[in-house]
Formats: C-alpha cells, structure tokens, sequence
C-alpha cells in the first residue's frame, strides 16, 4: 500500500529553526508537495520537489531524496504565526495526490 | 475575492437527508478535486474531474456523487447524510497547463450529521 509518515506534533521556540521529516512509501514518484495549513483553514501551498536537492523560499526550504523517499520541510526563524499543521503530499504514478496526516507544530514564545 | 468558493461554509443535518456542497472558482483552471479531511487523517480524494465531461472516482467514492455543471463549478452531493460523514470538506483546483499541476484549496465545509 501507499504510505506517508510524518511525526503527529512537534515543538520549537520563536526565533529557532525546525524541520518537519516526511517519509513515503508510494506507488511511483512525480512530485512532492508541502502545505500549511492553520485550525479550521485551507491547505495553502508552501513548496514543491520533484528532482533531488533542496528548495529554498524565503524562510522556508524543502528538501528532497527519492532514493531514500524522504523529504523534510525547513523553518527559519520562527514566528508565532507559524503554528499550524504542516502537510506532506506526494504525487504517485497515477498522477494523484497521496497526503500525509500531518505535522502538527506549536511555537512557544 | 477567494479564487476557490465553497457554500455552505458550514452546515449541520439530519440522517437519511441529502445535501449538496457547491465549489465555484475564477482560477480557469481544469481539475477540481472534492476531498474531506478527518482528524488524525490525511486529506482523502472523493472525486474528481479533468475536464466538464470527465469525472472519476477517488479513494472513497461511496455514499457520494459530483456534478461539473462547467469549468467552474463542481458540486459534491450526498445523496443520504450518515454521521460518518461528519467531516471538514475542501474543494480543490488546479491547472492541467501549470509546470507543478498544483492543488490550490478552498476554505472548506464542515459538514454535520446528526
């Protein structure tokens, strides 16, 4: 079966530095995606990888390895506002969207 | 204006009931997606479209119909609501001719059934 793994909540300081791992087991690779997503709101789109290597966006970097199939999500100087669940999604060889269940990320001042 | 629209925002039934859950959107993009979102879950695909004449079953389609009455409007019904359909649902889009073919959300259904 098709699997994605991310870790169910994490923890940071405002002002530190986080990464969010997402590991996945899918049938076939054609993209990685992360989005945020705050309590009760919309997924918004944060990053997308599809060669290996990492992706950087202001504040935000995504890195890819498809031969391990693993990913993570880099955030930089952390702010309140980024507490919210943050999204692993990857885009299998029929072309759909397999999500993760998310990470939920809580910014202590 | 939201590109991506949802209606109702929010709506609360009774069992055996049918509802429907309209997404509209000025984006002119192809793909609309219907998915629902259960705590502790991930994101599950309901239905979706490629096109006006092109509808396809997600991971789970039962209990659920859709309608793409034009490019821009894809409505969700449920043609007889049962409580384990209690959930947050998101309308999607994205762009057939877009480099990524990413997903842009709506601001969502939370949809009760009692």
């Amino acid at each position: 079966g098709q699997n994605i793994d991310q870790p169910t909540e994490m923890t940071a300081t405002e002002g530190a530095i986080v990464q969010i791992n997402c590991t996945y087991q899918t049938s076939g690779f054609n993209g990685l995606f992360w989005y945020q997503q705050h309590a009760g709101e919309a997924p918004t789109f944060l990053s997308y990888n599809v060669l290996d290597g990492l992706e950087e966006k202001g504040r935000f970097s995504s890195f890819l390895s498809r031969s391990k199939g693993y990913s993570y999500l880099l955030l930089k100087e952390l702010q309140m506002k980024d507490s919210a669940s943050y999204l692993c999604a990857v885009r299998d060889s029929n072309y759909q969207l397999i999500w993760g269940a998310g990470t939920k990320l809580i910014i202590k001042p | 204006d939201a590109d991506v629209t949802q209606t109702p925002r929010n709506r609360i039934t009774k069992t055996g009931k049918r509802i429907m859950l309209e997404c509209s959107q000025t984006k002119g993009h192809d793909r609309m997606y219907w998915y629902r979102q259960d705590p502790g879950l991930g994101l599950r695909l309901i239905y979706y479209s490629f096109d006006v004449k092109d509808i396809n079953k997600g991971e789970i389609s039962d209990g659920y119909s859709v309608s793409r009455q034009a490019q821009a409007k894809f409505s969700l019904s449920l043609e007889s609501a049962i409580p384990n359909q209690t959930a947050l649902y998101f309308c999607a889009t994205s762009d057939l001719g877009g480099d990524t073919d990413t997903q842009y959300f709506g601001p969502g259904t939370r949809l009760t059934v009692l």
